[in-house]
């Protein structure tokens, strides 16, 4: 079946200690985002990218780091310069042909918690 | 600028009676607005989506959603509430005409039917 997959589903991490989560999707879609999600404040945008090779910063990109090499994946890397990392977070694609009539497809989520 | 407001951080209502969740919205021109729900450490799932056209829009697990441009607005209803409809509701929105920008997202709306 098409869909998305995030990994790990729970991750733990120490001070000063740099991580990263992975986004894959056999969807062939174009365009991936990485949304965080903390109670009370909704989805806040990180980091999207529209074609391989490329991304553009989201509303909070700060403590964030990202790539993407190939169409299928997107992953996410939490710095140590983010100084509150924890938080649930999302990834998301969805076709650019029509982008509007399609939304978005969401992985299951990763839940950072810092230790 | 796009924003999505979702007044009510909770709403409470008996199973069988109707719900409705509010959403508004602030874009340049038409909007592409949608709404999705979602379960405890979950992704969100899509529920309904309206680009042009009739102004009410059915959905998902008997969802409708009434757009009203005039108020900016984008309720959700339900005619008869179930127990497990029960989940966290969130609002989306993106000007038509704005190229490839992301979804902006609302802060949710903790939905709680009552047996």
């Amino acid at each position: 079946d098409g869909g998305i997959t995030q990994s790990p589903k729970y991750l733990f991490r120490k001070e000063g200690q740099n991580v990263t989560l992975s986004c894959e999707q056999n969807l062939n879609h174009d365009a991936m985002y990485w949304y965080r999600q903390d109670p009370g404040q909704g989805l806040r945008l990180i980091y999207y990218s529209q074609i391989v090779n490329d991304f553009q910063k989201g509303d909070i990109a700060e403590g964030y780091s990202v790539s993407r090499e190939k169409k299928e994946s997107f992953p996410l890397t939490v710095t140590s310069a983010q100084k509150n990392p924890t938080a649930f977070y999302l990834c998301a694609s969805t076709p650019l042909r029509r982008p509007g009539d399609y939304g978005y497809t969401f992985g299951s989520g990763t839940r950072l918690t810092v230790v | 600028a796009q924003s999505v407001a979702q007044p009510e951080d909770q709403v409470n209502v008996a199973e069988g009676n109707p719900l409705t969740v509010k959403c508004t919205y602030s874009v340049s021109g038409n909007p592409y607005l949608f709404w999705y729900v979602q379960y405890p450490n979950r992704g969100l799932q899509f529920l309904l989506k309206y680009i042009t056209g009739d102004n009410l829009v059915k959905g998902s697990y008997g969802f409708e959603a009434e757009f009203n441009k005039s108020q900016t607005s984008f309720h959700l209803k339900k005619p008869s509430a179930l127990v497990s409809d029960s989940a966290l509701y969130f609002c989306a929105v993106r000007a038509l005409n704005s190229g490839n920008t992301p979804l902006v997202f609302g802060k949710g709306t903790r939905l709680s039917v009552i047996a």
